[in-house]
């Protein structure tokens, strides 16, 4: 299985800062078809997992645009321009290049 | 918009047995693989199983492997899980997600072991 690794665990950041997670990959993750199925998810405390991105940089709608995504083969980024509250929550990437889909183990956002 | 609505949870004594359901909407189900995942309390997501579009092809965690069956039914736009054997490791949230882009993820079914 690819395995997702998301450093750091905890990231402390102040209102109106820039915040920025990273996610390795054990392999490419450039499918055959030539997409890079790298996605962000966002979970909020006591919600349900939300999707960010998809496709390494694809924002979803209604998605503000304070975020973004960035990264090739087995490096991945996403970053915040100025975290809000409302940003709060953990973050995880999930590859679906190749079965099985596997997350990291998720990037915990709180306000400093 | 795509829509998924996981139920069939509940509490479980070792040993027992549960079936989970994910009803589909939205989007062409017979199209897309699908997978559940589950969340243990304070964790991280977790794969559990995946099975292709047309259902010949699954594939589990080791964790899960040899007692939990996925399976779908492409006429009822619905994808199951059958849980055996349940452990108090198995306690999580079960959701179930769609594809390689996992666009959607809905509210999760909650599976409680214990006696």
């Amino acid at each position: 299985d690819v395995v997702m690794t998301q450093p750091p665990l905890s990231l402390p950041v102040t209102l109106g800062q820039p915040a920025s997670i990273s996610c390795r990959s054990s392999q490419s993750l450039v499918h055959s078809d030539a997409n890079t199925y790298l996605n962000w998810i966002q979970q909020r405390p006591g919600q349900s997992p939300r999707r960010l991105i998809y496709k390494v940089s694809n924002r979803d709608s209604g998605v503000p645009d304070r975020f973004s995504g960035s990264g090739s083969g087995t490096n991945f980024t996403l970053k915040i321009s100025r975290v809000e509250s409302e940003d709060v929550g953990v973050y995880y990437c999930v590859q679906g290049s190749h079965w099985p889909i596997t997350f990291g183990q998720g990037t915990r956002l709180e306000i400093k | 918009e795509v829509q998924l609505v996981e139920s069939g949870g509940g509490l479980v004594q070792p040993g027992g047995s549960l079936r989970l359901s994910c009803a589909a909407s939205g989007f062409t189900f017979s199209n897309f693989a699908m997978h559940w995942v589950r969340q243990a309390p304070g964790r991280g997501l977790e794969y559990v199983s995946v099975i292709s579009s047309n259902g010949d092809n699954t594939y589990y965690a080791n964790s899960v492997k040899g007692r939990f069956t996925i399976s779908r039914d492409n006429s009822k736009n619905t994808l199951y899980l059958q849980m055996g054997s349940l452990r108090g490791d198995d306690t999580a949230v079960y959701y179930c997600a769609r594809g390689r882009t996992t666009p959607a993820w809905g509210q999760g079914t909650l599976v409680t072991v214990s006696s």
